[in-house]
């Protein structure tokens, strides 16, 4: 398996903009998260799914962050409109689904919007 | 909120000397205490993990320490090497939950 896949790699946007970022799990795998990672806040999580369910999104920042996973091969995280303060590296990982398995992170989108 | 609290936030040590990083957490719901790595430029990656039931783990010159009653855990890097320089974030976690700290930058000194 090529491991947690996602992209852009990077992004450059202006604000206003709308950003799309896209993961795709290890297969097989069923708990799939985003995080986000600044030098202030260090790794939050903003969601995570359950078998393509969103169990809790308690940690998106605001309206303007939507998470979607259709199905169990594909996650997007939306933000629109984008505002500088949304610069971050995000990362989505996946896992097993059992509490004490490991959590296999992607390369992370670094987001800049400018 | 911060479910895990991690420190310092910085540590700088010289090759050979022990790297000691802390986290504490709030919720006793938690059961896996994972530790993970992370170099520039990409994910972070699993290190090392123990269980609330053993006080102890230790893995070539990797040990964490769990502290159940105190809700704290620390990481203990023996004979630190100038490529253990990364960021190294602890996590909680209980059922498909995982919460971090806000991570160690450690740098170690040739």
């Amino acid at each position: 398996d090529a491991g947690v896949i996602q992209s852009p790699r990077h992004e450059v946007t202006e604000m206003g903009q709308e950003v799309t970022l896209r993961c795709k799990p290890i297969s097989g795998h069923n708990s799939l998260f985003w995080y986000r990672q600044t030098m202030m806040r260090g790794l939050e999580l903003l969601i995570y799914f359950n078998n393509n369910v969103p169990i809790d999104d308690s940690g998106m920042p605001e309206d303007r962050f939507s998470a979607k996973m259709p199905n169990a091969s594909f996650s997007t995280l939306k933000i629109q409109p984008s505002e500088p303060r949304d610069s971050a590296v995000y990362f989505c990982a996946s896992s097993s689904g059992r509490t004490d398995t490991e959590a296999f992170f992607g390369q992370g989108t670094r987001l800049t919007v400018v | 909120q911060q479910q895990v609290k991690q420190s310092p936030q910085s540590l700088i040590v010289q090759k050979g000397g022990i790297s000691i990083i802390n986290c504490a957490y709030e919720n006793t719901a938690f059961d896996y205490f994972p530790w993970y790595q992370q170099f520039p430029g990409k994910g972070p990656a699993l290190l090392i993990a123990i269980r609330p039931d053993v006080s102890e783990k230790k893995e070539g010159r990797f040990t964490i320490s769990f502290n159940k009653s105190a809700k704290q855990f620390s990481l203990h890097i023996m004979d630190s090497q100038p490529g253990d320089s990364a960021t190294y974030f602890c996590a909680a976690s209980r059922v498909r939950d995982m919460r971090f700290g806000a991570g160690t930058r450690l740098t170690v000194k040739p």
